[in-house]
């Protein structure tokens, strides 16, 4: 299965708006809604920002927001701040007994 | 509070052995799948194994199926990962995490601070 593809980076100022795209195929994004997008700051854990493509976990803020489009999902992150300058992951379900596939992962930098 | 404490990374040489753990606190462990995802130095994060909550289901990278196994302990919360014939890109930091459910593949809402494991002879 093939990773899905991600931007390698984005930039933005603070209080902006940054969408971040991850384009599967038939197979994965554009069949299933099981998309989710992980936030990671190096030497830090992963956390699950959005799941089922357009849910928040509790504590998650509203700033943050998910949806889809055929084969692509976008992560859109309102009001930026510095805090959120990151690593994004999406990550998409594939199919019965098989593991999911994350994207490449894109670096925000919050300017 | 969840809490995931991973342990057991450690320098191997290439064609060694290594089983690392994770114990969990602070939910009903057995009600939730649960996770190794690895990240190898300047690459991305990786899935490497599922295993459902009953741990009736287990499911592997295919560049580890053969060489990795996971298993859990429900009656002492804890997760490992039996890794044997490691090779250098093995090495990475492995992250233990905590489904959302009993047996998703992609929705993971807690995760530890990880395990380093350096293969290298």
């Amino acid at each position: 299965q093939s990773a899905l593809t991600q931007p390698r980076s984005v930039s933005e100022s603070p209080g902006q708006s940054v969408t971040i795209s991850c384009t599967g195929t038939t197979s994965d994004v554009g069949y299933y809604n099981y998309v989710s997008w992980y936030q990671h700051h190096p030497g830090k854990a992963p956390q699950l920002m959005i799941y089922d493509v357009n849910n928040r976990p509790s504590g998650v803020p509203d700033r943050f927001s998910g949806s889809k489009s055929g084969n692509t999902a976008s992560l859109t992150i309102s009001g930026l701040q510095a805090e959120d300058e990151a690593d994004y992951y999406c990550c998409s379900y594939v199919g019965r007994n098989t593991l999911g596939v994350f994207g490449g992962g894109t670096k925000l930098t919050v300017l | 509070e969840v809490q995931l404490l991973e342990s057991g990374g450690d320098l191997v040489q290439p064609g060694g052995s290594l089983r690392l753990s994770c114990v969990a606190s602070g939910f009903t462990f057995s009600n939730y799948a649960m996770s190794w995802v690895r990240q190898a130095p300047g690459k991305g994060l990786e899935w490497v194994s599922v295993i459902a909550g009953n741990g009736a289901n287990t499911y592997y990278a295919d560049s580890v199926k053969g060489r990795f196994t996971i298993s859990r302990d429900n009656s002492n919360n804890t997760l490992h990962l039996q890794m044997n014939s490691l090779r250098a890109e093995d090495t990475a930091l492995y992250y233990c995490a905590k489904g959302m459910s009993m047996t998703t593949v992609t929705k993971y809402d807690s995760w530890g601070q990880g395990t380093l494991v350096p293969v290298s002879s």
